[in-house]
């Protein structure tokens, strides 16, 4: 159980252009769904953490008009990374909670972004 | 500054050998887990510890909460090839996990 599924796995795409990338809860309901960045051989570092039907909220230094999080249902989330440059450049790794386990997160296998 | 630091950050040992790494932390958590990642994916959920003091075993790996809830270990008895990748341990408070760098392990067969 509590399965997390992202798509694209990975995507190359033109510097000036859009991306969207999707996280699912395949078999339970997100109360929290929360975005990470992970540079190579680097830990996670969380970029927002975002509600169904309510704004994200982003962590320090991340731009929140350069990274649009929509969290429309309980079970999606979507990050979008605008007009995106070659230091967006990331592997993109998305995770989820639900109501009864605590600070526990299962994440999604990631996506890997290059722009080139 | 890192909130958690994870050591050693690199490990390479022979099959079969036991080993221990250590996640460690001025801070008091709510919980700790651990994950492993492989190249390219994303964490799996190994572990969750919530009692100071706890100590869960999976399979051949044992896990144990510091008794303060600042620190953690993980212990891997006779190590093989498939427990090869990064162990990182996340710190939980107020449903937010702080992470460390990770333990790189290497089981060499």
């Amino acid at each position: 159980g509590a399965v997390v599924s992202q798509h694209p796995s990975w995507v190359i795409c033109k510097s000036g252009t859009s991306v969207k990338i999707e996280c699912r809860s395949l078999d339970f309901q997100a109360t929290t769904m929360f975005w990470y960045r992970q540079f190579p051989k680097q830990s996670l570092m969380l970029m927002a953490t975002s509600n169904e039907g309510s704004k994200a909220t982003y962590e320090q230094g991340v731009e929140k008009d350069k990274f649009l999080i929509n969290h429309a249902s309980l079970t999606l989330s979507t990050l979008t990374v605008t007009s995106a440059h070659p230091e967006d450049s990331s592997f993109y790794i998305c995770s989820a909670s639900y109501w009864g386990r605590g600070d526990t997160q299962y994440f999604g296998p990631g996506t890997r972004l290059t722009v080139l | 500054t890192q909130l958690l630091e994870q050591s050693p950050q690199f490990l390479s040992i022979q099959e079969g050998e036991n080993l221990t790494v250590y996640c460690n932390s001025s801070s008091v958590f709510s919980s700790l887990q651990w994950y492993r990642q492989e190249p390219g994916e994303g964490p799996v959920l190994l572990v969750t510890v919530v009692t100071g003091g706890e100590v869960k075993k999976l399979k051949r790996l044992t896990f144990q909460f510091g008794d303060a809830r600042k620190d953690s270990s993980l212990h891997i008895t006779a190590a093989q090839p498939g427990d090869t990748g990064l162990y990182l341990c996340a710190g939980g408070r107020n449903n937010r996990l702080a992470f460390g760098k990770g333990n790189q392990v290497v089981v060499i067969p």
